[in-house]
């Protein structure tokens, strides 16, 4: 099952804040976002994990809900350079060789 | 960070040709490998997931025959589009995970742009 993001875009100026959202139906083990540029491959920002472990790095922070089958990521003090696509990724278990489902993505811009 | 590689970046056939797309794992071994293909503007479509030693499993709608993977080492998985037609123009990315550190997240190739005339 795919994860609904929303929004689908966002366009903001320096300095502004801004959420985005990933909810599943289904219950889940972890939660991955990424932020892809146009033309390149996607970067990983954040893992979130059943239970409360999460890794991640830069200015953004993320939660889980695990109870709502849900993330958010939020991105504070906007930079130029956040501007791209955002996607969350699922994990519906735990276990080697699982596979990602990957979210529609958040289409974000950053003006000056 | 583990790193994956993707080659080529760009390529440019024509009608009817194969294209070979490699991913390697350059600093982790990688038993499972993703494929995906993305659409201008849309998300990634994953189109098999790439085993070490076994065959590839394929998501449903995509063409085993068209679109060949091979997983010969743990370092290795290639692509290849077979009789390629513009319809097969895309942006194909490989992923991977590192399944033996303790948070697994994605390492993505750098992705290639195939275009076919």
């Amino acid at each position: 099952q795919q994860p609904v993001q929303s929004p689908q875009a966002v366009i903001l100026r320096e300095g502004e804040d801004a959420v985005i959202n990933c909810s599943s139906s289904k219950a889940l083990y972890s939660v991955h976002w990424y932020r892809q540029k146009h033309g390149e491959a996607p970067v990983f920002l954040m893992i979130l994990l059943k239970g409360g472990e999460q890794k991640g790095h830069e200015k953004i922070s993320a939660s889980f809900n695990e109870k709502k089958q849900q993330s958010s990521l939020y991105l504070t003090a906007s930079q130029l350079s956040y501007s791209g696509t955002y996607f969350c990724g699922t994990e519906e278990s735990a276990g080697n060789n699982r596979k990602l489902i990957w979210g529609l993505g958040t289409s974000l811009a950053v003006n000056p | 960070g583990a790193v994956v590689s993707q080659h080529p970046s760009r390529v440019i056939c024509k009608s009817g040709t194969s294209v070979k797309i490699e991913c390697r794992s350059l600093d982790f071994q990688a038993t499972t490998m993703f494929w995906y293909r993305q659409f201008p503007k849309q998300s990634l479509m994953l189109m098999a997931t790439s085993n070490e030693g076994s065959k590839a499993t394929y998501e449903q709608g995509v063409e085993k025959d068209k679109f060949l993977i091979n997983h010969a080492s743990l370092t290795l998985s290639t692509l290849t589009v077979t009789s390629a037609h513009p319809e097969d123009s895309s942006f194909y990315i490989c992923s991977a995970r590192d399944w033996d550190t303790t948070y697994t997240e994605a390492f993505f190739g750098q992705g290639t742009r195939l275009t076919v005339v």
